[in-house]
C-alpha cells in the first residue's frame, strides 16, 4: 500500500448504531487530519493531529470522537450519528517542518450514509 | 477567519481551449495560495501552489497568477484534455496559523 489509504470505502448507518473510519498513511508524516466533505460546501477540517498529539478540534459535535494510536493510523468513531452527518470524509496527512503550509496527502475518503 | 471563494462553480471548455478559475481570499496576511485538483472516487491532490513572492508560477500546462492587491489567484490549464475534467479546489491559510481553509470546488468538464 502506498499513500493515504482509507476502510470502509462506504458506510451506510443507522442513527443509534457506532462505527469507525480509519485511516492510514504510508508516507512517514507526522500529522493527519479528519475532513468532511458535503455537496456544494467547502471542505471542513474536523481535527488536526500532530505527532500523535490533538492539536485542533474544530467545534465538532461530540457524537464524532478522533483517535491517533500512533503517527501512522487515524480512527473517527462514530456514535449517534443525524442525517446531516452524511457526507464524504477525507483523511489527510503532512509532515510539519517547522514551516507553514506544508503539503496535504490525502486518502480516498469514506461516503457515509446515515439514515 | 479566512474566507475563500470560487467561480465559476461550473466550467465546460472543449478539449483543447484554455480554462480559467479564479479564487478570492479575505486575509491580506495570506502568503500561501495552492490549488488541488480532485478526480472522482479519489481525495484532493495538489497540483501547484503559488507565495506571494511570486506572482506567476508555471508547470506544463497548468500555470497560477496571483494578485494580492486585489486578493485574488488564478489557476490557468492551456490545452485541455479529457483527463482534466475534475473538481478544483483553491485554498489559503487561516488568520495566525498554518491550517487551509478550501473553497467549494470547481467542477471542470472537458469536452471531446
Amino acid at each position: 500500500e502506498t499513500g493515504v489509504t482509507q476502510t470502509p470505502r462506504h458506510l451506510v448507518m443507522g442513527m443509534t448504531n457506532k462505527k469507525s473510519l480509519k485511516c492510514e498513511q504510508h508516507l512517514g508524516h507526522n500529522a493527519m487530519y479528519w475532513y468532511k466533505q458535503s455537496a456544494k460546501k467547502p471542505l471542513e477540517l474536523m481535527f488536526v493531529y500532530s505527532l500523535e498529539e490533538r492539536v485542533e478540534n474544530n467545534s465538532v459535535p461530540s457524537r464524532f470522537s478522533p483517535e491517533c494510536p500512533n503517527s501512522s493510523h487515524l480512527f473517527l468513531h462514530l456514535h449517534t450519528l443525524q442525517p446531516e452527518d452524511s457526507a464524504l470524509y477525507l483523511c489527510a496527512s503532512s509532515q510539519e517542518k517547522g514551516e507553514p503550509y506544508n503539503e496535504q496527502f490525502f486518502g480516498p475518503g469514506t461516503r457515509l450514509t446515515v439514515l | 477567519g479566512e474566507n475563500v471563494e470560487q467561480h465559476p462553480s461550473t466550467l465546460s471548455v472543449q478539449e483543447g481551449d484554455s480554462a480559467v478559475i479564479k479564487c478570492t481570499y479575505s486575509d491580506s496576511a495570506s502568503n500561501y495560495f495552492p490549488w488541488y485538483k480532485q478526480e472522482l472516487g479519489k481525495g484532493p491532490q495538489l497540483i501547484i501552489d503559488i507565495r506571494s513572492n511570486v506572482g506567476e508560477k508555471k508547470d506544463q500546462r497548468i500555470a497560477v497568477t496571483l494578485n494580492k492587491t486585489a486578493k485574488h489567484f488564478s489557476l490557468h490549464i492551456t490545452e485541455t484534455q479529457p483527463e482534466d475534467s475534475a473538481v478544483y479546489f483553491c485554498a489559503a491559510p487561516f488568520y495566525g496559523n498554518n491550517r487551509l481553509a478550501f473553497g467549494k470546488g470547481n467542477q471542470v468538464v472537458v469536452i471531446p
